[in-house]
Protein backbone atom coordinates (compact mmCIF):
# COMPACT_ATOMS: atom_id res chain seq x y z
CA UNK A 1 0.00 0.00 0.00
CA UNK A 2 1.28 3.94 -1.11
CA UNK A 3 2.31 5.49 2.15
CA UNK A 4 0.32 8.49 3.76
CA UNK A 5 2.35 11.82 5.29
CA UNK A 6 0.32 13.40 8.25
CA UNK A 7 0.91 16.11 10.76
CA UNK A 8 2.49 14.84 13.67
CA UNK A 9 0.23 17.13 16.06
CA UNK A 10 -2.74 19.62 16.10
CA UNK A 11 -4.63 21.97 18.13
CA UNK A 12 -8.26 22.78 18.03
CA UNK A 13 -10.49 24.54 20.53
CA UNK A 14 -13.44 23.02 21.37
CA UNK A 15 -16.98 23.14 19.45
CA UNK A 16 -14.20 24.86 16.58
CA UNK A 17 -14.44 22.96 12.86
CA UNK A 18 -10.88 20.73 12.83
CA UNK A 19 -9.33 19.74 10.17
CA UNK A 20 -6.61 17.38 9.55
CA UNK A 21 -4.68 16.49 6.39
CA UNK A 22 -3.22 14.10 4.57
CA UNK A 23 -1.09 13.90 1.96
CA UNK A 24 -0.55 10.44 -0.27
CA UNK A 25 0.72 11.73 -3.22
CA UNK A 26 1.93 7.96 -4.42
CA UNK A 27 -1.89 6.64 -4.59
CA UNK A 28 -2.97 4.41 -7.02
CA UNK A 29 -6.20 4.70 -8.86
CA UNK A 30 -7.59 1.61 -6.77
CA UNK A 31 -6.41 2.49 -3.08
CA UNK A 32 -9.24 3.66 -1.04
CA UNK A 33 -8.54 6.25 1.95
CA UNK A 34 -9.49 5.22 5.85
CA UNK A 35 -9.77 7.02 8.54
CA UNK A 36 -9.24 5.69 11.97
CA UNK A 37 -8.73 7.13 15.45
CA UNK A 38 -7.57 6.22 18.21
CA UNK A 39 -8.70 7.17 22.08
CA UNK A 40 -6.35 7.15 24.97
CA UNK A 41 -6.17 3.43 26.18
CA UNK A 42 -8.09 2.33 23.05
CA UNK A 43 -8.24 0.19 20.09
CA UNK A 44 -8.58 2.09 17.22
CA UNK A 45 -11.99 2.97 15.62
CA UNK A 46 -12.75 3.27 12.13
CA UNK A 47 -14.07 6.68 11.36
CA UNK A 48 -14.97 7.03 7.71
CA UNK A 49 -13.52 5.81 3.85
CA UNK A 50 -13.60 7.09 0.29
CA UNK A 51 -12.30 6.75 -2.98
CA UNK A 52 -13.18 9.47 -4.91
CA UNK A 53 -16.11 11.63 -4.06
CA UNK A 54 -16.13 13.47 -0.35
CA UNK A 55 -18.47 11.50 2.19
CA UNK A 56 -20.26 12.50 4.95
CA UNK A 57 -21.24 10.11 8.02
CA UNK A 58 -22.25 10.90 11.43
CA UNK A 59 -18.63 11.02 12.86
CA UNK A 60 -17.28 13.07 10.48
CA UNK A 61 -16.81 14.32 6.70
CA UNK A 62 -13.81 13.45 4.17
CA UNK A 63 -12.79 15.62 1.32
CA UNK A 64 -11.06 14.59 -1.27
CA UNK A 65 -8.82 16.75 -3.78
CA UNK A 66 -9.59 16.18 -7.23
CA UNK A 67 -5.98 14.31 -7.95
CA UNK A 68 -6.27 12.47 -5.10
CA UNK A 69 -3.17 13.24 -3.79
CA UNK A 70 -4.34 14.72 -0.30
CA UNK A 71 -7.54 14.37 1.55
CA UNK A 72 -8.70 16.46 4.96
CA UNK A 73 -10.80 15.09 7.62
CA UNK A 74 -13.55 17.59 8.61
CA UNK A 75 -14.91 17.40 12.44
CA UNK A 76 -16.93 19.69 12.44
CA UNK A 77 -17.40 20.44 16.02
CA UNK A 78 -14.43 19.33 18.37
CA UNK A 79 -15.51 17.89 21.46
CA UNK A 80 -13.01 17.44 24.22
CA UNK A 81 -14.01 13.36 23.76
CA UNK A 82 -12.54 14.20 19.98
CA UNK A 83 -8.96 14.08 21.28
CA UNK A 84 -7.43 11.12 19.93
CA UNK A 85 -4.89 9.70 17.44
CA UNK A 86 -6.11 10.70 13.75
CA UNK A 87 -4.89 7.67 11.51
CA UNK A 88 -5.11 8.29 7.21
CA UNK A 89 -4.35 4.80 5.31
CA UNK A 90 -4.50 3.84 1.65
CA UNK A 91 -6.03 0.06 1.21
CA UNK A 92 -5.83 -0.70 -2.33
CA UNK A 93 -9.38 -2.62 -3.36
CA UNK A 94 -6.97 -4.96 -5.36
CA UNK A 95 -5.05 -5.91 -2.68
CA UNK A 96 -4.47 -9.51 -2.31
CA UNK A 97 -3.10 -9.24 0.49
CA UNK A 98 -6.09 -7.16 2.35
CA UNK A 99 -3.34 -5.30 5.15
CA UNK A 100 -3.75 -2.21 6.64
CA UNK A 101 -0.98 -0.27 7.39
CA UNK A 102 -1.01 2.50 9.92
CA UNK A 103 1.49 5.25 9.87
CA UNK A 104 2.43 7.95 12.90
CA UNK A 105 -1.31 9.34 12.86
CA UNK A 106 -1.63 12.94 14.05
CA UNK A 107 -2.32 13.50 17.27
CA UNK A 108 -5.51 16.04 17.87
CA UNK A 109 -5.74 18.14 21.39
CA UNK A 110 -8.60 19.65 21.78
CA UNK A 111 -8.78 22.53 24.42
CA UNK A 112 -12.22 23.55 26.54
CA UNK B 1 -23.59 -6.44 21.44
CA UNK B 2 -21.04 -6.98 18.62
CA UNK B 3 -17.50 -7.02 19.72
CA UNK B 4 -14.31 -8.23 19.89
CA UNK B 5 -13.07 -9.47 22.91
CA UNK B 6 -9.30 -10.15 23.87
CA UNK B 7 -7.80 -12.17 26.84
CA UNK B 8 -5.97 -11.80 28.85
CA UNK B 9 -5.87 -7.85 28.96
CA UNK B 10 -2.63 -7.19 30.94
CA UNK B 11 0.47 -10.34 31.05
CA UNK B 12 3.53 -10.36 32.66
CA UNK B 13 5.49 -13.21 31.58
CA UNK B 14 9.29 -14.66 31.07
CA UNK B 15 11.57 -15.54 28.63
CA UNK B 16 10.63 -18.72 26.86
CA UNK B 17 7.12 -19.31 28.12
CA UNK B 18 5.10 -19.97 25.50
CA UNK B 19 2.18 -17.77 25.54
CA UNK B 20 -1.40 -17.48 23.64
CA UNK B 21 -3.45 -14.34 23.52
CA UNK B 22 -6.86 -15.04 22.72
CA UNK B 23 -9.07 -13.19 20.40
CA UNK B 24 -13.32 -14.17 19.51
CA UNK B 25 -15.55 -11.54 17.67
CA UNK B 26 -19.28 -12.20 17.88
CA UNK B 27 -20.16 -10.10 14.52
CA UNK B 28 -19.28 -13.07 11.87
CA UNK B 29 -16.84 -11.45 9.86
CA UNK B 30 -14.60 -13.61 7.57
CA UNK B 31 -11.38 -11.14 8.54
CA UNK B 32 -9.51 -11.01 11.64
CA UNK B 33 -6.22 -9.28 12.42
CA UNK B 34 -3.69 -9.04 14.93
CA UNK B 35 -1.71 -5.43 15.23
CA UNK B 36 1.11 -4.95 17.92
CA UNK B 37 1.39 -1.05 19.09
CA UNK B 38 5.00 0.00 20.05
CA UNK B 39 6.08 3.93 20.95
CA UNK B 40 7.41 5.62 17.81
CA UNK B 41 6.51 2.79 15.61
CA UNK B 42 2.41 3.07 15.23
CA UNK B 43 0.59 -0.17 14.91
CA UNK B 44 2.04 -3.19 12.50
CA UNK B 45 0.07 -5.78 11.41
CA UNK B 46 1.27 -8.80 12.69
CA UNK B 47 -0.69 -11.69 10.74
CA UNK B 48 -4.53 -12.01 9.20
CA UNK B 49 -6.94 -14.43 8.01
CA UNK B 50 -9.53 -14.22 5.40
CA UNK B 51 -11.35 -17.04 6.75
CA UNK B 52 -11.37 -20.35 8.24
CA UNK B 53 -7.82 -22.31 7.92
CA UNK B 54 -7.04 -18.94 5.83
CA UNK B 55 -3.88 -17.39 7.21
CA UNK B 56 -1.14 -15.17 5.82
CA UNK B 57 2.14 -13.21 7.15
CA UNK B 58 1.90 -9.32 7.64
CA UNK B 59 4.41 -6.92 8.20
CA UNK B 60 6.01 -8.50 11.52
CA UNK B 61 5.49 -12.34 11.59
CA UNK B 62 8.70 -13.33 13.05
CA UNK B 63 8.32 -15.01 16.41
CA UNK B 64 4.41 -15.07 16.16
CA UNK B 65 2.14 -18.21 15.06
CA UNK B 66 -2.02 -18.16 14.84
CA UNK B 67 -4.49 -20.09 13.76
CA UNK B 68 -8.22 -19.93 12.69
CA UNK B 69 -9.91 -23.07 13.28
CA UNK B 70 -13.04 -21.87 13.59
CA UNK B 71 -14.62 -18.49 12.31
CA UNK B 72 -15.32 -16.29 15.63
CA UNK B 73 -11.57 -17.20 17.18
CA UNK B 74 -7.78 -16.24 16.07
CA UNK B 75 -5.68 -16.31 18.67
CA UNK B 76 -1.99 -15.67 18.66
CA UNK B 77 0.84 -17.71 19.98
CA UNK B 78 4.02 -17.09 21.15
CA UNK B 79 5.95 -20.15 21.41
CA UNK B 80 9.00 -18.49 22.89
CA UNK B 81 8.08 -15.01 23.68
CA UNK B 82 11.57 -12.68 24.20
CA UNK B 83 11.88 -9.26 25.48
CA UNK B 84 11.17 -7.30 22.28
CA UNK B 85 7.40 -8.89 21.56
CA UNK B 86 6.73 -6.99 24.98
CA UNK B 87 4.63 -4.61 23.26
CA UNK B 88 0.57 -3.93 22.98
CA UNK B 89 -1.74 -6.18 21.10
CA UNK B 90 -4.73 -5.60 19.15
CA UNK B 91 -7.02 -7.75 17.75
CA UNK B 92 -9.69 -6.73 14.89
CA UNK B 93 -12.62 -7.92 12.76
CA UNK B 94 -13.85 -7.30 9.39
CA UNK B 95 -16.46 -8.26 7.23
CA UNK B 96 -15.02 -9.09 3.56
CA UNK B 97 -16.95 -7.09 0.93
CA UNK B 98 -16.65 -8.00 -2.83
CA UNK B 99 -17.25 -4.49 -4.23
CA UNK B 100 -14.75 -1.18 -3.19
CA UNK B 101 -12.73 -2.22 -0.43
CA UNK B 102 -12.38 -5.53 0.43
CA UNK B 103 -11.81 -4.22 4.22
CA UNK B 104 -14.14 -2.43 5.42
CA UNK B 105 -15.14 -0.91 8.87
CA UNK B 106 -12.27 -2.86 11.01
CA UNK B 107 -13.36 -3.30 14.88
CA UNK B 108 -11.11 -3.73 17.21
CA UNK B 109 -10.74 -4.99 20.75
CA UNK B 110 -9.78 -3.47 23.75
CA UNK B 111 -5.96 -4.74 23.31
CA UNK B 112 -3.53 -6.86 25.58
CA UNK B 113 -0.13 -5.41 26.81
CA UNK B 114 2.05 -8.08 26.98
CA UNK B 115 5.46 -7.83 29.13
CA UNK B 116 8.15 -10.08 28.46
CA UNK B 117 10.91 -10.14 31.37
Amino acid sequence: DAKTTQPNSMESNEEEPVHLPCNHSTISGTDYIHWYRQLPSQGPEYVIHGLTSNVNNRMASLAIAEDRKSSTLILHRATLRDAAVYYCILHSGDNAGNMLTFGGGTRLMVKP
Amino acid sequence: EAQVTQNPRYLITVTGKKLTVTCSQNMNHEYMSWYRQDPGLGLRQIYYSMNVEVTDKGDVPEGYKVSRKEKRNFPLILESPSPNQTSLYFCASSPLIRRGPRLHEQFFGPGTRLTVL
